[in-house]
């Protein structure tokens, strides 16, 4: 059974530019989740999405979207990036949302210049 | 900002030692987890316990549960230098967001 994919898995971008970041949960699997990861803040939850809709969402500011497909895909969107959006980004999904257990991907590492 | 807090932010031992680090919540949750993740790379779920277990365990892993102190601790026994990782707890309550912890830094030395 193939895990939880994200590409690219590196990134680098420019300030102001905008980034799409991609996320394949592990077949049957139809919530997934996107965290953001940087030294300072540790793990923060960015939203979750359920058969397309958006359950749950963070404090991050508007700049930061996502959506789902009906195969369960996701992906999330950064735009006018900032040099502080540069983090470890990682999707995880599940079987039931939030619980159980997440299943998490190997992560996009997005630098910002 | 976090739901969780371990302690200790490092630890440091030699092969073959336990290791224990423990987590601190703040509201009700309806179960905890356990991840590792391995320098930079994706959270590896180690084991789940609901909020009306006290106790659970899986291989070298045990993990308690105590409510009352709203705090958990995950206990590796006879570690070994694989496990050299960041450990981090997760809560969850209802359909809510799943919040990570600040996360301890194991380093196993051979």
């Amino acid at each position: 059974k193939a895990g939880v994919t994200q590409t690219p898995r590196y990134l680098i971008k420019t300030r102001g530019q905008q980034v799409t970041l991609s996320c394949s949960p592990i077949s049957g699997h139809r919530s997934v989740s996107w965290y953001q990861q940087t030294p300072g803040q540790g793990l923060q939850f960015l939203f979750e999405y359920f058969s397309e809709t958006q359950r749950n969402k963070g404090n991050f500011p508007g700049r930061f979207s996502g959506r789902q497909f009906s195969n369960s895909r996701s992906e999330m969107n950064v735009s006018t990036l900032e040099l502080g959006d540069s983090a470890l980004y990682l999707c995880a999904s599940s079987l039931e949302g939030v619980t159980p257990e997440a299943f998490f991907g190997q992560g996009t590492r997005l630098t910002v210049v | 900002s976090q739901q969780g807090e371990e302690d200790p932010q490092a630890l440091s031992i030699q092969e073959g030692e336990n290791a224990t680090m423990n987590c601190s919540y703040k509201t009700s949750i309806n179960n905890l987890q356990w991840y590792r993740q391995n320098s930079g790379r994706g959270l590896v779920h180690l084991i789940l316990i609901r909020s009306n277990e006290r106790e659970k365990h899986s291989g070298r892993l045990r993990v308690t549960l105590d409510t009352s102190k709203k705090s958990s601790s995950l206990l590796i026994t006879a570690s070994r230098a694989a496990d050299t990782a960041s450990y981090f707890c997760a809560t969850a309550g209802g359909y809510q967001k799943v919040t990570f912890g600040t996360g301890t830094k194991l380093q196993v030395i051979p």
